[in-house]
């Protein structure tokens, strides 16, 4: 079955204790991309990444670090997390950058950061 | 500044038809894509619209004007499960290779018995 596949989906975690939040689709999509989405103010891009060790800095990108080793895999790093990184983080993929092809949205990571 | 309008709530009835209208301001234009969510789950992909017109897919229909900068999402015979977040969202013109989308704040549609 075509996927993204997120872990972990809950996460509750203290302020400062580094974590990631891996990211994984078996579709070969080229472009990969974080959202966080926060009540009142949508989906926000962190970073994102066009293929194989291109990632580029989203709307939201301090904070956060991501690493493109494999097509496969765009983890999301927070090396030291802070209460305002609480939020609803969702891994999108596609097959194309431009075009009618749709991004495929994994389910979702809830992260709490005390 | 590029920006995207919704209606933030709609309410409507079990076999009703609604519209959700989506209005973009953009320095230019490469596509709009309409997405459900529901509560505490992943968007998915309704729609693609890039030329002016109706696209019709079953129960959802999705209408462009790029003249006027605005979409409207169409939704027939309307169940309970429609209840959700609809989200507007348009590529960044002024992304190269067409990279980013720009996303409304989505339009939570209520559909009561």
């Amino acid at each position: 079955e075509a996927q993204v596949t997120q872990n972990p989906r809950y996460l509750i975690t203290v302020t400062g204790k580094k974590l990631t939040v891996t990211c994984s689709q078996n579709m070969n999509h080229e472009y990969m991309s974080w959202y966080r989405q926060d009540p009142g103010l949508g989906l926000r891009q962190i970073y994102y990444s066009m293929n194989v060790e291109v990632t580029d800095k989203g709307d939201v990108p301090e904070g956060y670090k991501v690493s493109r080793k494999e097509k496969r895999n765009f983890p999301l790093i927070l090396e030291s997390p802070s209460p305002n990184q609480t939020s609803l983080y969702f891994c999108a993929s596609s097959s194309q950058v431009g075009g009618s092809q749709p991004q495929h949205f994994g389910d979702g990571t809830r992260l709490s950061i005390l | 500044g590029q920006n995207i309008d919704q209606p933030t709530e709609m309410t409507a009835t079990e076999g009703a038809i609604v519209q959700i209208n989506c209005t973009y301001q953009t320095s230019g234009f490469n596509g709009l894509f309409w997405y459900q969510q529901h509560a505490g789950e992943a968007p998915t992909f309704l729609s693609y619209n890039v030329l002016d017109g109706l696209e019709e897919k079953g129960r959802f229909s999705s209408f462009l004007s790029r003249s006027k900068g605005y979409s409207y999402l169409l939704l027939k015979e309307l169940q309970m499960k429609d209840s959700a977040s609809y989200l507007c969202a348009v590529r960044d013109p002024n992304a190269g290779n067409n990279r980013k989308l720009i996303w409304g704040l989505g339009t939570s549609l209520a559909v009561n018995p």
